[in-house]
């Protein structure tokens, strides 16, 4: 069964660099058919997609944290990185790691978020 | 690039059925056949419940059943129960690998 767990700090000051590791377990993330994505939540708000990289290093990002916004992946240790610079306030969420199907075949249309790590939440503050 | 909007909450009883609409623009929703649909119960991560538009996971109940009709995609639960209770969130591919999700619909069972 596929398991992705996120692991960093959970607190960062205003202006400083958020860096999260999500870890796949159970299934190797070098695998064509998938993606690899983060997502975030603000506290009682709703999800945000904030960017996907593909095992060859291939990233995509949110226009809006573009700027701001690095996804890494290192194959040898199974693992895809986010880094979220100069952080705000308003960067305070659950930050979730989740494996991204973008493919389709004679089955159907794959365009989706299938597995989901827990989350952890990340608070901006000094 | 927009949250795609849903209404903040739908309510009913034990074995009514609930509708949950996701309007984007025809950039998203209207453009590609790829919706997908999540539920997430308080403090757990988001479950995959509809993908491809209309498509059920493995496990996934067929009381949840997924449509489009032009930019406007929509979940309905048949048959509700109390576990269903939770908080939904429409997801569309919005073209050059990038996703956009729902604003959030919180199903209340009465």
């Amino acid at each position: 069964q596929l398991q992705l767990q996120e692991s960093g700090p959970g607190l960062v000051k205003p202006s400083e660099t958020l860096s999260l590791t999500c870890t796949v377990s159970g299934g190797s993330i070098t695998n064509s058919n998938y993606y690899w994505g983060w997502i975030r939540q603000p506290p009682g708000k709703g999800l945000e997609w904030i960017g996907t990289i593909y095992y060859g290093g291939s990233t995509y990002y949110n226009p809006s944290l573009k700027s701001r916004v690095t996804i890494s992946v290192d194959t040898s240790k199974n693992q895809f990185s986010l880094k979220l610079r100069s952080v705000t306030a308003a960067d305070t969420a659950v930050y979730y790691c989740a494996r991204q199907r973008h493919y389709y075949d004679s089955s159907g249309y794959y365009y989706d978020f299938d597995y989901w790590g827990q989350g952890t939440l990340v608070t901006v503050s000094s | 690039q927009s949250a795609l909007t849903q209404p903040r909450s739908v309510s009913g009883s034990p074995g009514q059925s609930v509708t949950i609409s996701c309007t984007g623009t025809s950039s998203d929703v209207g453009n590609y056949n790829y919706v997908s649909w999540y539920q997430q119960h308080p403090g757990k991560a988001p479950k995959l419940m509809i993908y491809d538009v209309s498509k059920r996971p493995s496990g996934v109940p067929d009381r949840f059943s997924g449509s489009k009709s032009g930019n406007t995609a929509s979940l309905t639960i048949s048959g509700l129960q109390a576990e269903d209770e939770a908080d939904y969130y429409c997801c569309s591919y919005a073209g050059s690998y990038t996703y956009v999700f729902g604003t959030g619909t919180k199903v209340t069972v009465l």
